[in-house]
């Protein structure tokens, strides 16, 4: 059982449609980021949500983190197929250390 | 570019050599991890070192074998790996601080290979 759960594991869209990720779990943590990796590369770091409730927006991209921070969601408005790439969520534990636990992703791919 | 660097980027061995990843982080970090990274599974965290000193070690095999001379390397030792341990090796960096939420950078990963 893994301790965040993103969904879905896949998603195939079109340039100009929008999606949603989402990530979710039943601990609590202190903070959630998003990172996208693209192929041969490492993630990077999209946005990190600290406090429930908060909305962070980039660009075309809105981070939501639960009111009760257990869970989040990425959504995408009009996908551009620089968009493609694996989403990865990844959670801070209210008692830990500051190690992250990631969830196992959610692969985009977008097509024009 | 994210200021750290793998090497090398791919890697195929054999059950019976030895091996060493190696990485090198030019952000003035003080702490580095190692992550494994499989197909459709979460990143697993492997060894932290802080300030040059191991204070994470997740229950990882003795075949892997880390080595941390200074805050901008960090290295991993292979020595008679299986099959399974076939993956994406990824390592990382933070600015530790105390206050526990750090960003950590990554580096491109080692795709190794092990038949």
């Amino acid at each position: 059982t893994q301790l965040l759960e993103q969904s879905p594991q896949f998603l195939s869209i079109q340039e100009g449609e929008n999606l949603t990720v989402y990530c979710n779990s039943s601990s609590v943590f202190s903070s959630l980021q998003w990172y996208r990796q693209e192929p041969g590369e490492g993630p990077v770091l999209l946005v990190t949500v600290v406090t429930g409730g908060e909305v962070k927006k980039l660009k075309r991209l809105t981070f939501q983190f639960g009111d009760a921070r257990k869970d989040s969601s990425l959504h995408i408005t009009a996908a551009q197929t620089g968009d493609t790439g694996l989403y990865l969520c990844a959670g801070v534990l209210t008692d830990s250390w500051g190690k992250l636990q990631f969830g196992a992703g959610t692969q985009v791919v977008v097509t024009p | 570019e994210t200021g750290v660097t793998q090497t090398p980027r791919h890697l195929v061995m054999g059950m019976t050599n030895k091996k060493s990843l190696k990485c090198e982080q030019h952000l003035g970090h003080n702490a580095m991890y190692w992550y494994k990274q499989s197909a459709k599974k979460p990143l697993e965290l492997m060894f932290v070192y802080s300030l040059e000193e191991r204070v994470e070690n997740n229950s990882v095999p003795s075949r892997f074998s880390p080595e941390c001379p200074n805050s901008s390397h960090l290295f991993l030792h292979l020595h008679t790996l299986q099959p399974e341990d076939s993956a994406l090796y990824l390592c990382a960096s933070s600015r530790e601080t105390g206050r526990g939420i750090e960003t950590q950078y990554f580096g491109p990963g080692t795709r190794l290979l092990v038949l």
